[in-house]
């Protein structure tokens, strides 16, 4: 099944500042997924990134906010800009494994705003 | 708005018991799947359902998918404490599409 590295794994940031979430897959992957989770909650998807396209933002999420890249199809950056205390959350990469017949989720990144 | 309502929140049994987890909805996925997920870690997928009716079993796990393909649930026989874990249901929306996720369960198995 494809492996996807995400880093960092967790940081801890000052309000204001900018943090780039990156993910990796040993794969090529056509879209990939970016999601925010609470500690024992559910996902709440931020939105899809597709090689060579804008990225598709949820409702409630924008991209100035959430900007996306997707450079290839192995590849994605997600980054959280101008960060408040409640962007405090895991974010998680995800992709369509087609071995596994379902999705692979990187391992999170716990980011803490303070 | 949580298209998948998944059930019990919570679930806190003894080695040796079996237990049950649901998850339903008004909508009709073209897939379901379950995933486990433990803490410092993103989720891991269990098993993928696509077929109304079908039943798919892991070893002491029992996926099952309804007729509709609009509900699912996942039945642990002979629990263990490596079954701890927060268990979530996700729905494909379209072909391969994105997931909506159900709130989770969180499964606590003591020896």
């Amino acid at each position: 099944s494809a492996v996807i590295s995400q880093k960092p794994s967790r940081d801890i940031c000052q309000r204001g500042t900018s943090l780039t979430i990156q993910c990796q897959v040993d794969s090529q992957v056509t879209m990939m997924f970016w999601y925010r989770q609470q500690p024992g909650q559910s996902l709440t998807l931020i939105a899809t990134a597709n090689q060579g396209s804008e990225a598709t933002y949820e409702s409630g999420f924008v991209i100035d906010k959430f900007p996306i890249s997707r450079p290839n199809l192995t590849f994605s950056t997600l980054t959280v800009s101008n960060m408040s205390p409640e962007d405090s959350s895991i974010y998680l990469c995800s992709g369509w494994d087609n071995g596994h017949y379902g999705y692979t989720f990187g391992s999170g990144t716990r980011l803490t705003v303070v | 708005t949580q298209l998948l309502e998944q059930s019990p929140q919570f679930l806190s049994i003894q080695e040796g018991e079996n237990l049950t987890v649901y998850c339903n909805s008004s909508s009709v996925f073209s897939s379901l799947q379950w995933y486990r997920q433990e803490p410092g870690e993103g989720p891991v997928l269990l098993v993928t359902v696509v077929t109304g009716g079908e039943v798919k079993k892991l070893k002491r796990l029992t996926f099952q998918f309804g007729d509709a393909r609009k509900d699912s649930s996942l039945h642990i026989t002979a629990a263990q404490p490596g079954d701890t874990g927060l268990y979530l249901c996700a729905g494909a929306v379209g072909s391969w599409g994105k997931l909506q996720f159900g709130a989770g369960t969180q499964v606590v198995v003591t020896p």
